[in-house]
């Protein structure tokens, strides 16, 4: 069992809607948990950072952390052609054992206009 | 948000020879830098972990005398792939660490093609 698992899509969905991305994982030590964005041919762009479990909301993107149950979420509202990309989750317990990003394969989200 | 650079952001270069990539975090610092690979259509591969004023922590299967990582400063850390070989050829990216927020922000990438 991998330690991150993420549904590595694709995913297609018309311009406006709701888009719903998730990623369960296994070690109970992670703490820190990261969403990146990452164009073809590109660095990954860091979209929302939460530490240990809640939800954050940042414009069109919300973060959620369920630690009880291991499972993150990102949501973005009102989708854009524009958000067409691989969606990376991301983990770590930074500081401990693993002390580094644990990524999850990405998700590979297009936006039809 | 943070900025990462990296430069060159394309290389090319023949095959025995080496090649130098630098990673620098302009707005803030960063003890702890990551050095990854990617090929097309995969996820990241971490290849090796740098700390700044120490030696860096390579990952399991990773030549350390092949992809040297030097992390002189809280904001610059360099990778040079040595006597490069086609099969060098990839998608570098690297990844800075904010000492405070734990927040990680990467570069924009390096491609290197070696013929």
């Amino acid at each position: 069992q991998k330690e991150v698992e993420q549904d590595p899509g694709p995913l297609s969905v018309p311009e406006g809607a709701i888009v719903s991305l998730n990623c369960t994982y296994s070690n109970s030590a992670f703490q820190y948990f990261m969403w990146y964005r990452q164009y073809s041919r590109k660095g990954p762009e860091l979209l929302m950072y939460t530490y240990s479990s809640g939800n954050k909301e940042d414009g069109r993107f919300t973060a959620q952390v369920d630690k009880s149950s291991k499972y993150i979420s990102l949501f973005i509202r009102d989708s854009q052609p524009s958000d067409s990309a691989t969606y990376l989750c991301a983990m770590s317990d930074y500081g401990g054992a693993t002390n580094k990003l644990i990524f999850g394969t990405g998700t590979l989200l297009a936006v039809q206009p | 948000g943070a900025v990462v650079s990296q430069h060159p952001s394309w290389v090319i270069c023949k095959s025995g020879t080496s090649v130098k990539i630098e990673c620098r975090s302009l707005d803030f610092q960063a003890t702890t830098m990551f050095w990854y690979r990617q090929f097309p259509k995969q996820s990241l591969m971490l290849m090796a972990t740098s700390n700044e004023g120490s030696k860096a922590t390579y990952e399991q299967g990773v030549e350390k005398d092949k992809f040297l990582i030097n992390h002189a400063s809280l904001t610059l850390s360099t990778l040079t792939v040595t006597s490069a070989h086609p099969e060098d050829s990839s998608f570098y990216i690297c990844s800075a660490r904010n000492l405070e927020t734990y927040e990680q922000y990467f570069g924009p990438g390096t491609r290197l093609t070696v013929t």
